[in-house]
């Protein structure tokens, strides 16, 4: 059972524009929600995170919107550049059963010149 | 570079064998976690140690074992390796437990093949 799922697959953006990634979540047991970008051959990078009392974090070009209601939140990313060229991941954590991070299942992003 | 490293790069083993794949966290990092990554998939938690200790698991069989030890070095050992076990390995330390305020560090990931 996917506890994170997240939207699209893969997405194409041209440079200077807006990349938008969707998450969605059902357990409000989760507190704290990171996105992580993914190099080919790398692991996972932290790129910003949010905590469920606060509906938007801004970090540079990227923000994170978060709807506590509608148990959703999303990563933008202003101003698009090809070196963002990765995959995204969303992922949400619990304290309380393990201490326990869940992914959604990525995003590719390919930025055009 | 997150001063996170894993050996070997790639792996690629037979059904039924078992294998055992190594990380080095950061000096300093008392926690370290380890995720299964399926092509095209994202992370799944397989477990967490802290201060040598199992403190959170996955959903993933207890043929799935581990081991921290006291330099900062863990181990994830896999037996009677299964065909869908093949995917990418990743170990992830931070400072402490991994409370949501700690962000955790990747290694590169070990690439397992099972034949």
């Amino acid at each position: 059972q996917q506890q994170v799922k997240q939207s699209p697959q893969s997405l194409i953006v041209q440079k200077g524009g807006i990349s938008i990634i969707n998450c969605a979540y059902e357990n409000t047991a989760f507190d704290y929600f990171p996105w992580y970008q993914q190099f080919p051959g790398k692991g996972p990078a932290l790129l910003i995170a949010i905590r469920p009392d606060v509906s938007e974090k801004k970090e540079g070009r990227f923000t994170i919107s978060f709807n506590k209601s509608a148990k959703q939140f999303s990563l933008h990313i202003m101003d698009s550049q090809p070196g963002d060229s990765a995959t995204y991941f969303c992922a949400a954590f619990r304290g309380d059963t393990g201490n326990q991070f869940y992914f959604g299942t990525g995003t590719s992003l390919t930025v055009i010149p | 570079e997150t001063g996170v490293t894993q050996s070997p790069t790639h792996l690629i083993k037979t059904r039924g064998q078992q294998v055992t794949l190594r990380c080095s966290s950061q000096s300093g990092h008392n926690t370290v976690s380890w995720y299964q990554q399926a092509l095209g998939q994202g992370p799944q938690f397989i477990f967490q140690y802290y201060r040598e200790e199992e403190n959170g698991r996955g959903n993933f069989p207890p043929r799935f074992s581990g081991l921290q030890f006291p330099n900062y070095s863990s181990e994830l050992n896999v037996n009677a390796l299964e065909l869908d076990d093949s995917a990418l390995y990743l170990c992830a330390s931070s400072p402490r437990l991994a409370g949501g305020t700690d962000t955790q560090y990747f290694g590169p990931g070990t690439r397992l093949t099972v034949l």
